[in-house]
């Protein structure tokens, strides 16, 4: 169990630029999240996978963002003409199958910022 | 509305006090789980406790014991005998059953700050 692997770790980007992350869950999970966190607030829904299919989507995404989990395995996030204002941390978080109760597994995260 | 609330901003003690961390939720599920986690500086989130909504036991796990009351919809964390290594900023987490993909919605952190 080598954990949930995201990276970049940082991205500074100018605003309207598109940037991409990428993330490694941890290898026998199917359900992957997305979750943004900025400063002094808790992880915010973004999106769900199970395997590949991308089974739920929070109002935060926006159309400029989009996910993929095209194997099943790794998952992108991608975000399109950057805003100042999605500068935050983007989180990836990995659980154990069929258990409704198994915590998330957190990545350290991808910090952006947009300037 | 807030599914989670964490009133508490920001607590400070000092070394090997006993600290707890207050936590309400509210939901309409009636089979729901309940987390704690912690995030250190490094940033990572860590997973640290459950509850399930069914299982109203409250525990003890080395310096971590929880207090988990249905009827006031809350579920507070107890750190015993704090350590610096303990200074980090904790959430509170609601995972709903009936929930798609049973996100997971956090409160806004308590930051704790353990003085040596």
């Amino acid at each position: 169990d080598t954990g949930v692997s995201q990276n970049p770790r940082h991205k500074i980007t100018k605003r309207g630029q598109n940037v991409t992350f990428r993330c490694d869950p941890i290898s026998e999970h199917n359900r992957l999240y997305w979750y943004r966190q900025t400063l002094g607030q808790g992880p915010e829904f973004l999106t769900y996978f199970q395997n590949e299919a991308q089974l739920e989507k929070s109002r935060l995404l926006s159309d400029r963002f989009s996910a993929e989990r095209p194997k099943g395995s790794f998952s992108t996030l991608e975000i399109q003409r950057t805003e100042q204002g999605d500068s935050a941390m983007y989180l990836c978080a990995s659980r154990g199958n069929g258990q409704k109760n198994s915590p998330l597994h957190f990545g350290n995260g991808t910090r952006l910022t947009v300037t | 509305a807030q599914k989670v609330t964490q009133a508490q901003t920001e607590i400070s003690v000092v070394e090997k006090e006993d600290v707890t961390l207050d936590c309400v939720y509210e939901t309409r599920d009636t089979t729901y789980y309940l987390f704690w986690y912690k995030q250190p500086p490094s940033g990572e989130l860590v997973f640290l406790i459950r509850r399930n909504s069914f299982d109203e036991q409250n525990e003890i796990s080395g310096r971590y014991s929880w207090n988990f009351q249905k009827s006031t919809s809350s579920f507070n964390f107890t750190i015993t005998a704090s350590q610096v290594v303990d200074s980090a900023v904790y959430f509170c987490a609601l995972s709903e059953a009936k929930n798609t993909g049973n996100q997971f919605y956090f409160g806004t952190g308590t930051s704790l700050t353990v003085i040596p």
